[in-house]
């Protein structure tokens, strides 16, 4: 078990600029999360996988965003045509079952200039 | 849909003196609820968390929550803190993954334990 793994760890773009993140779940855990945590505030949930499907997308998830789990396994977030609100450590977290701990990865630190 | 409340946002407190930090949640469903820790630039880490039975859960390093039903509150204490417990606590709660739910963590704002030798 090597726990949840993230990368890059910090990224750093210009608005406008398109970015993707990649979350390596811990390996046979068949829910993902992703959620952003901004300065001075709680992580905030964005988007559920369980296995390869979707299952659930905050308001917070706008367009720009996408995220997906190909043959639920790694995940990846994009964000397209960046904004400087976007600015955020972006978190992913996975479980293997509904009464199981969510376990967190360190996370993505994007800047966005 | 869930809310969380943790009303201090910094707790200032002498090394080896009692500490409480204060967690109320809303829900309109039964919920799991969770302690997580943030130590300076490292990850999330769940601290302890009631699913279930006994409304008194403890962590390995001392800490201690109990869920409140009728206050709804899930308050976490320990009485003697040492200088490595310095971190931000972020109270969450969870709705129990029935019909379909997500399990998606509810988070408040944290609260960061500042403890002083």
């Amino acid at each position: 078990d090597t726990g949840v793994s993230q990368d890059p760890r910090h990224k750093i773009t210009k608005r406008g600029q398109n970015v993707t993140f990649r979350c390596d779940p811990i390996s046979e855990h068949n829910r993902l999360y992703w959620y952003r945590q901004t300065l001075g505030q709680g992580p905030e949930f964005l988007t559920y996988f369980q296995n390869e499907a979707q299952l659930e997308k905050s308001r917070l998830l706008s367009d720009r965003f996408s995220a997906e789990r190909p043959k639920g396994s790694f995940s990846t977030l994009e964000i397209q045509r960046t904004e400087q609100g976007d600015s955020a450590m972006y978190l992913c977290a996975s479980s293997l079952d509904r009464r199981e701990t969510q376990y967190f990865g360190p996370g993505t630190r994007l800047l966005v200039l | 849909a869930q809310s969380v409340t943790q009303l201090d946002s910094q707790v200032p407190v002498f090394e080896e003196a009692p500490v409480e930090l204060r967690c109320n949640y809303s829900s309109s469903v039964s919920v799991y609820l969770f302690w997580y820790v943030q130590y300076p630039n490292q990850g999330l880490q769940l601290l302890l968390k009631y699913l279930s039975g006994s409304t008194l859960v403890e962590s390995i390093n001392g800490f201690e929550a109990e869920f409140n039903k009728s206050q709804t509150s899930f308050h976490l204490r320990k009485p003697s803190v040492h200088i490595s417990d310095t971190a931000e606590y972020f109270c969450a709660v969870s709705d129990r993954g029935y019909g379909g739910a997500t399990n998606k963590l509810i988070f408040g704002t944290g609260t960061l334990l500042a403890v002083q030798p």
